[in-house]
């Protein structure tokens, strides 16, 4: 069974630069036409895109934050890992790691989410 | 960035009641559209993909239909593990977007 599990701080400060690893098993950073995704979630409100990345390395990013965020991997920890700099509290929310099937479209698998607060 | 408009916000229905949720996306996205549901405290589920394919493991009851800027998603026969948060998001490019959310209640 395919599993995405997002680890992380659950605090940071403001200005602090924020690191989380989504963790997968059961099928392969390298898997093709396979992405790893992170999608965040404020408190009580929609879900928001952040950046992607491709089975070939190909990465993309939201137009409007993509200045504070870098998507990398570690296809030997069978890892993805995303850094968001210069964090401010309106970055409060439950980010989420899902995998992206392009073959049908969708997010088809979810990691549990992490809950990111932040405040001095 | 193209924006996704769904409609109603809230919908409250009883068990057995069809119950459709409809999604506008700005521009033409033709068939790229999904559908998800969200429970509180719990990752969205992948419901439809490809405007009306059906995801593996979700329930007859559930149907997407739709193209270009226009899609809806109905459930047939509501049971009681349904209320919830539905969302769509639009893939058509890169940049995907999701909806507001459709918070299905109740009544």
């Amino acid at each position: 069974q395919v599993t995405l599990r997002e680890s992380g701080p659950a605090l940071v400060k403001p200005t602090q630069t924020l690191t989380l690893t989504c963790t997968v098993s059961e099928f392969s950073l390298t898997s093709s036409a396979m992405g790893v995704n992170w999608i965040r979630q404020p408190p009580g409100k929609t879900l928001e895109w952040l950046a992607r990345i491709d089975w070939d390395d190909d990465t993309y990013y939201r137009k409007s934050l993509e200045t504070r965020l870098t998507i990398s991997k570690d296809t030997s920890k069978n890892q993805v890992v995303l850094t968001m700099t210069n964090m401010d509290p309106v970055d409060t929310a439950t980010y989420f790691c899902a995998r992206f099937n392009m073959l049908r479209g969708g997010y088809d698998y979810w990691g549990q989410g992490i809950l990111v607060t932040v405040s001095s | 960035d193209i924006q996704m408009t769904q409609s109603p916000s809230t919908l409250s229905a009883s068990v057995g009641d069809r119950v459709t949720i409809t999604c506008r996306a700005s521009q033409s996205i033709d068939r790229w559209l999904a559908w998800y549901q969200q429970k509180p405290g719990k990752a969205p589920k992948l419901l439809i993909y490809k405007a009306s394919g059906l995801e593996s493991g979700v329930p007859s009851r559930f149907s997407g239909s739709g193209s270009g800027t226009e899609f809806t998603l109905t459930i047939s026969s509501l049971q009681p593990d349904d209320f919830a948060i539905y969302y769509c998001q639009q893939y058509d490019s890169y940049t995907n977007t999701f909806g507001q959310g459709t918070k299905l209640e109740m009544k």
